[in-house]
């Protein structure tokens, strides 16, 4: 089955710098990557997908870029702000497989003021 | 939030008791997921549903039954409750937003404490 590996599990970066988070994944057959932002005690929500016909994806101040070669997908995130801390998920869809997504362990994004 | 709801929303309960936690969504979705949820884990596939009486294994099944009698409920129960069993579950739909899409979509969430 399908294997997604993300780093790093926490990050720490100052209010108006960048965050990259990265995720690798070991089913060539996966088609669909989404990330979900978690805040505490809250549900995973949706923030950005992309799908395997396309390199890049951007959506104001965030932005995804997949490398279907190298099997692995990145969430940027810039100028960022307070708001931003929460968990981050990665996750991935393997094709033909009822839609099921195999989650990344998590990184914890705190931006300090 | 996709119509989507959990019952209940946390419970204590002992080892060895039954347990049965519900997700109800009222938007029609053909395909409804349990997760949980462990600190260094991520979220786990239990089970999922593709349709009415149609449900498959996930990748931390054991020690889990579904059933899906009609396509707006989706139950998930624990046979005998165990410690390892104390988590926060979750409940997904797929939405289709056109083809090749189906985003997941979380529902509140469940705080289960097996003591």
């Amino acid at each position: 089955g399908e294997n997604v590996e993300q780093h790093p599990s926490t990050l720490s970066v100052q209010e108006g710098d960048s965050a990259v988070i990265k995720c690798t994944y070991s089913d060539s057959a996966s088609n669909y990557f989404p990330w979900y932002k978690q805040e505490l005690g809250k549900r995973p929500q949706l923030i950005i997908d992309i799908r395997s016909n396309v390199g890049e994806k951007k959506d104001q101040r965030i932005a995804v870029t997949l490398n279907k070669t190298a099997k692995h997908f990145s969430l940027h995130i810039t100028e960022t702000q307070p708001e931003d801390s929460a968990v981050y998920f990665c996750a991935a869809r393997s094709g033909g497989s009822n839609y099921k997504l195999t989650f990344g362990k998590g990184t914890l994004l705190t931006v300090n003021p | 939030d996709a119509g989507i709801t959990q019952s209940p929303r946390h419970k204590v309960t002992e080892t060895g008791t039954p347990v049965t936690l519900r997700c109800h969504q009222t938007e029609n979705h053909r395909y409804m997921y349990w997760y949980r949820q462990d600190p260094g884990h991520g979220l786990r596939l239990i089970h999922y549903s593709y349709g009415v009486k149609d449900t498959d294994k996930g990748e931390v099944s054991d020690g889990y039954s579904v059933s899906r009698s009609k396509t707006e409920d989706f139950l998930l129960t624990l046979e005998s409750a165990t410690s390892s069993q104390t988590s926060v579950y979750f409940c997904a739909i797929s939405s289709l937003q056109d083809i090749g899409s189906y985003e997941q979509y979380f529902g509140p969430g469940t705080r289960l404490t097996v003591t």
